[in-house]
């Protein structure tokens, strides 16, 4: 078993929808989990940052964790043409050599 | 502005060729990462660092060199031993703790010619 599971099936949907993604992980350790957006050609950038459970907000996007499922999600309303991107969820344990995890990444096509 | 330059961006191998991929961050980072990106896929670790003259194989290194000379430069070298060169490359630092997210070059796409 990967210690994180993304579904990286591409995902339409049209503009104004809610776009819900979701990763799985299996190191229970795991404290610090985020979410990165890539657009085409270009690096990663950090979008949601979150430790431990709980949600957090910032404007459009919603990041929960869920701990005692291994379960975080990010969610964008009011999707944007703009929005349309690869995005990777990554992890960490807050002990030993404080790699990331990545999942494989999803993309999602926003289409106006 | 303090960041991470990767280049160049787009980068032309010949069948038996060595290459070289700068990466240069003005962080700060004491962390350094090379990852390959293929459709599909997701990252994979080639090489990390995490202190100067010191680095650590990940889990795709074969055919793959790095060198950690200075806290602000960790070049790649794609030698001729890597049979499938043909990937974007990305190239990431963090401080000495992972756990605060990486920051990620724009990348280099290498293509065999």
């Amino acid at each position: 078993q990967k210690e994180v599971e993304q579904d990286p099936g591409p995902l339409s949907v049209p503009e104004g929808a809610i776009v819900s993604l979701n990763c799985t992980y299996s190191n229970s350790a795991f404290q610090y989990f985020m979410w990165y957006r890539q657009y085409s050609r270009k690096g990663p950038e950090l979008l949601m940052y979150t430790y431990s459970s709980g949600n957090k907000e910032d404007g459009r996007f919603t990041a929960q964790v869920d701990k005692s499922s291994k379960y975080i999600s990010l969610f964008i309303r009011d999707s944007q043409p703009s929005d349309s991107a690869t995005y990777l969820c990554a992890m960490s344990a807050p002990y030993g050599n404080n790699r990331l995890a990545f999942g494989k990444g999803n993309q999602v096509v926003v289409i106006p | 502005d303090g960041g991470i330059t990767q280049s160049p961006k787009y980068l032309f191998r010949k069948e038996g060729q060595n290459v070289t991929l700068s990466c240069e961050q003005n962080l700060n980072h004491d962390a350094m990462y090379w990852y390959r990106q293929d459709p599909g896929q997701g990252l994979r670790l080639i090489y990390y660092s995490q202190i100067v003259n010191d680095f650590q194989k990940g889990d795709i290194a074969e055919g793959y060199s790095v060198s950690r000379e200075k806290k602000e430069s960790f070049p790649l070298t794609v030698t001729s031993a890597q049979k499938n060169p043909t990937a974007f490359y990305l190239c990431a630092s963090t401080r000495q703790t992972g756990n605060y997210g990486y920051t990620f070059g724009s990348g280099t796409r290498l293509t065999v010619v």
